[in-house]
């Protein structure tokens, strides 16, 4: 069993192009995440999913868009990437109710953007 | 504003006991969650507080007092490989995770 797959582990990419970070999960979860961690500001909440179908705006979602077409893929765009956006980005996903708080992350993406 | 505070790095002995608090204020309270992140890998789920007392689960224990807005982690007979950062996270009304920034825990033999 995967858990939760993100792609790709690793890029470096100029500013002003556009970026996808992909993120599939195996176990059927509703809610799905994106978070960016950044040193000494713990993780941060992009954009979310509850169930497939939906998406919502978290803390930081200003520069990046998702899509929740099913419940197995949350891809995480970058339209036009500045260098703030340099960090570790991690996709997670959840049950629902009284599980929610129990998140399954994926093995992250570290994006450099110069 | 809503807020999660934790030390930001300990440093404790192989074999010995540590406690890491974390405090918060947030809008709401649906529970209280501490994940292990080692150093380069992603956040793993630890436990899960929504009552007041102390949850035990191994060699590691952690307590709420949701009147105090305070939890802590305890680590028991510590081995090297507990060297990692600890997330606190609290889940407020909106049922989203509020996360802390993490403690560095440094553990030398």
């Amino acid at each position: 069993i995967a858990g939760i797959t993100q792609a790709p582990t690793s890029q470096i990419l100029a500013a002003g192009r556009r970026m996808t970070l992909r993120c599939t999960q195996d176990m059927r979860h509703n809610a799905m995440y994106w978070y960016r961690q950044d040193l000494g500001l713990g993780l941060r909440l992009i954009h979310y999913s509850n169930t497939a179908g939906t998406t919502g705006k978290g803390e930081v979602p200003d520069g990046y868009s998702v899509s929740r077409a099913n419940t197995d893929d949350f891809p995480l765009t970058l339209a036009s990437a500045v260098p703030s956006q340099t960090s570790v980005y991690f996709c997670a996903s959840s049950a629902s109710g009284l599980d929610a708080g129990e998140l399954f992350f994926g093995e992250g993406s570290r994006l450099t953007v110069l | 504003g809503q807020n999660i505070d934790q030390p930001t790095e300990m440093t404790a002995t192989e074999g010995a006991i540590v406690q890491i608090n974390c405090t918060y204020q947030t809008s709401g309270f649906n529970g209280l969650f501490w994940y292990q992140q080692h150093a380069g890998e992603a956040p793993t789920f630890l436990s899960y507080n929504v009552l007041d007392g102390l949850e035990e689960k191994g060699r590691f224990s952690s307590f709420l007092s949701r009147s105090k807005g305070y939890s802590y982690l305890l680590l028991k007979e510590l081995q090297m490989k507990d060297s990692a950062s600890y997330l606190c996270a609290v889940m407020d009304s909106n049922y989203q995770l509020i996360w802390g920034a993490g403690t560095k825990l440094i553990i030398k033999p």
